[in-house]
């Protein structure tokens, strides 16, 4: 596997900001995607980083180091809507399925 | 369609039963995909399908399951002899092509061996 690692839970204050840090193997590496899931939800796409650098996506950011192996996703200006499991895959560029971490549960308080 | 869905969306069985489930894809996707969910844990890849084609069948746990997809639409997954470690949710996705743009998942069947 891809070894995608990413902290099992977060907790923010509505209206706050929350970065979740993401690191995979990157031999083969060939993009990092994030999936958000709701519970008892299918996961919907995010975003996808196959460059070094910043993307933006209106309230949500997501980064991409290939070097480092180190991918996060910054949510800002949280809404309790947006509490949900944040999940960090990756692809090979030999393959095309995508190896998914465990996910990181945020959960956004009044 | 304008997503993808699966079915059923629950099924309860008994162990040793075999089970069938199903997904159709977005049209127009040609490439399909199968990952199970158990809790607490992350996607787990199945099987993809290019077309009809499974090029890569190794994220198969075991020989009692098998998936096929006929006319490059719908495909089933089939899990035979059915054992409590196979109870998760089965989600499918699709995308365009294989390795192109992002994958689209469908809600996803909860299965349940007793």
């Amino acid at each position: 596997g891809q070894n995608i690692d990413q902290p099992t839970e977060m907790t923010a204050t509505e209206g706050a900001i929350v970065q979740i840090n993401c690191t995979y193997q990157t031999s083969g590496f060939n993009g990092l995607f994030w999936y958000q899931q709701h519970a008892g939800e299918a996961p919907t796409f995010l975003s996808y980083n196959v460059l070094d650098g910043l993307e933006e996506k209106g309230r949500f950011s997501s980064f991409l180091s290939r070097s480092k192996g180190y991918s996060y996703l910054l949510l800002k200006e949280l809404q309790m809507k947006d509490s949900a499991s944040y999940l960090c895959a990756s692809r090979l560029s030999n393959d095309y399925k995508l190896s998914f971490g465990a996910g990181t549960t945020v959960t956004v308080r009044a | 369609g304008a997503g993808v869905s699966q079915s059923p969306s629950n099924k309860v069985t008994e162990k040793g039963k075999d089970v069938e489930l199903r997904c159709d894809p977005i049209s127009g996707h040609t490439a399909l995909y199968w990952y199970r969910q158990s809790l607490g844990q992350g996607l787990e890849f199945l099987i993809y399908f290019q077309g009809n084609s499974a090029p890569d069948k190794s994220g198969l746990p075991s020989d009692r399951f098998s998936a096929e997809r006929t006319g490059g639409s719908v495909s089933t997954l089939t899990i035979q002899r059915t054992q409590q470690e196979d109870s998760a949710v089965y989600l499918c996705a699709s995308s365009l092509a294989l390795g192109e743009g992002e994958q689209f998942f469908g809600p996803g069947t909860r299965l349940t061996v007793l």
